[in-house]
């Protein structure tokens, strides 16, 4: 399996704009997680998905925020419009109910300028 | 808000030695797990240990797990430069029936290994 892959890697967008992030869990996994990461406030938890349904979301910051999982191979994060206190790292994780641990991606980097 | 919070916030010690990390919790738990996060990436599960668990083993990694304190330290053992990154625990406080949990995350320790 290739992992948790998310894209793109690197976005760098002006205020403003509407920013769609993309996550595929590993094939299999029921439980999807988007986190934010800051060096001031670490890593957050923004919400979470059981089989495709929302579970919690209450940890999105704002309306800006919302995310969809259309199906069990794909999830996307999105802000509109993005401002530059949404800068920091989006990690998407995976996990199966059979198992705790957490499979995180590599992240995608956003930066709003 | 941040359930775990690991101590010290940075570390840095000569390959070989034995680096020692420390988290404490608030509320209970049903299991804690380290994460390992090198520079730039994403984080990777390096173990679980249960409530009722005292202590757990992998590799040169070394677990303990105190629930009357709220703590927990993660030991590894004969450090190498590889080692150098951020560690992570984590908590399950909020299982509420089968295949049901979300993850706490603290603020790491920074460790770097000198060669």
């Amino acid at each position: 399996d290739a992992g948790v892959i998310q894209s793109p890697r690197h976005e760098v967008t002006e205020m403003g704009q509407e920013v769609t992030l993309r996550c595929k869990p590993i094939s299999g996994h029921d439980y999807l997680f988007w986190y934010r990461q800051t060096m001031m406030r670490g890593l957050e938890l923004l919400i979470y998905f059981n089989n495709n349904v929302p579970i919690d979301d209450s940890g999105m910051p704002e309306d800006r925020f919302s995310a969809k999982m259309p199906n069990a191979s794909f999830s996307t994060l999105k802000i509109q419009p993005s401002e530059p206190r949404d800068s920091a790292v989006y990690f998407c994780a995976s996990s199966s109910s059979d198992s705790y641990g957490y499979t995180f991606g590599s992240g995608t980097r956003l930066t709003v300028v | 808000s941040q359930q775990g919070e690991e101590d010290p916030q940075a570390l840095s010690i000569q390959e070989g030695e034995n680096a020692t990390m420390n988290c404490s919790y608030k509320t209970s738990i049903n299991n804690l797990q380290w994460y390992r996060q090198n520079s730039g990436r994403g984080l990777v599960h390096l173990i679980l240990i249960r409530s009722n668990e005292r202590e757990k083993h992998s590799g040169r990694l070394r677990v303990t797990l105190d629930t009357s304190k709220k703590s927990s330290s993660l030991l590894i053992t004969a450090s190498r430069a590889a080692d150098t990154a951020s560690y992570f625990c984590a908590t399950d406080a909020s299982y509420s029936g089968a295949g049901s949990y979300q993850l706490t995350f603290g603020k790491g320790t920074k460790l770097s290994v000198i060669p």
